[in-house]
């Protein structure tokens, strides 16, 4: 079982709609989370980055949320646009090796 | 450009062939990364330097692959005797350890096909 679980692991939304994805993760004790963003071909950007003891981080019209004690993270999308069309990827940090564990990203495509 | 630069970004090969792949990360960074990335999957750690030490390898590190970092800049990643299941996006990460958060910046990645 992946120790970091996405979902959905693909979402259709018109321009202009909001949306949230999620990110469920068991790695434990973890040191940070990160939302990254792929698109097709690229190598991952990173949106935001939130230590344990952080509640929300915001990046433009991103906004990352972490529930630390459910072990749950999501990113919202404001006012989606065509350019957000890729995979977002969550990231978790573990604490004791320093390694991140990745999910399986949610492919998002926004259509006119 | 001062982002991580990989090459090449796309490489083409038969079965049985070597491939080096290079990755120039940001110059202030001590720490390189390799992951390798299929398609629909979230990239799987393969290996990872500090300055030109090698510290871990992971199991999917076969000893067909072989990385380093010679002078604690630029890191080469060689596949030797390629297979099939090699065929991937190889995505080089760069961070610097020491700050109060280690942020990992990504290449573009040079996504191999073995035929």
């Amino acid at each position: 079982k992946n120790q970091v679980e996405q979902s959905p692991q693909s979402l259709i939304i018109l321009e202009g709609k909001n949306c949230t994805l999620q990110c469920n993760y068991t790695v434990s004790p973890f040191s940070n989370l990160r939302w990254y963003k792929q698109d097709t071909g690229r190598g991952p950007v990173s949106l935001t980055i939130m230590t344990f003891s952080e509640n929300t981080k915001s990046n433009g019209r991103y906004t990352a949320t972490l529930d630390a004690d459910t072990k749950q993270s999501s990113l919202h999308i404001t006012a989606s646009q065509l350019s957000d069309s890729a995979s977002y990827i969550c990231v978790v940090s573990d604490y004791n090796t320093d390694k991140l564990i990745f999910g399986t990203g949610t492919r998002l495509q926004v259509f006119p | 450009d001062t982002g991580v630069s990989q090459d090449p970004r796309h490489k083409i090969t038969k079965r049985g062939q070597n491939v080096t792949f290079r990755c120039d990360p940001i110059s202030e960074h001590n720490r390189l990364y390799w992951y390798r990335q299929t398609l629909g999957q979230g990239p799987e750690f393969l290996t990872y330097f500090q300055n030109e030490a090698q510290l871990e390898k992971s199991r999917l590190l076969s000893d067909r692959f072989s990385a380093e970092r010679p002078k604690g800049s630029f890191s080469t990643l060689e596949i030797q005797r390629t297979e099939q299941g090699d065929s991937a996006m190889y995505l080089c990460a760069s961070s610097y350890v020491g700050g109060a958060r280690d942020t990992q910046y990504f290449g573009p990645g040079t996504r191999l096909t073995v035929l």
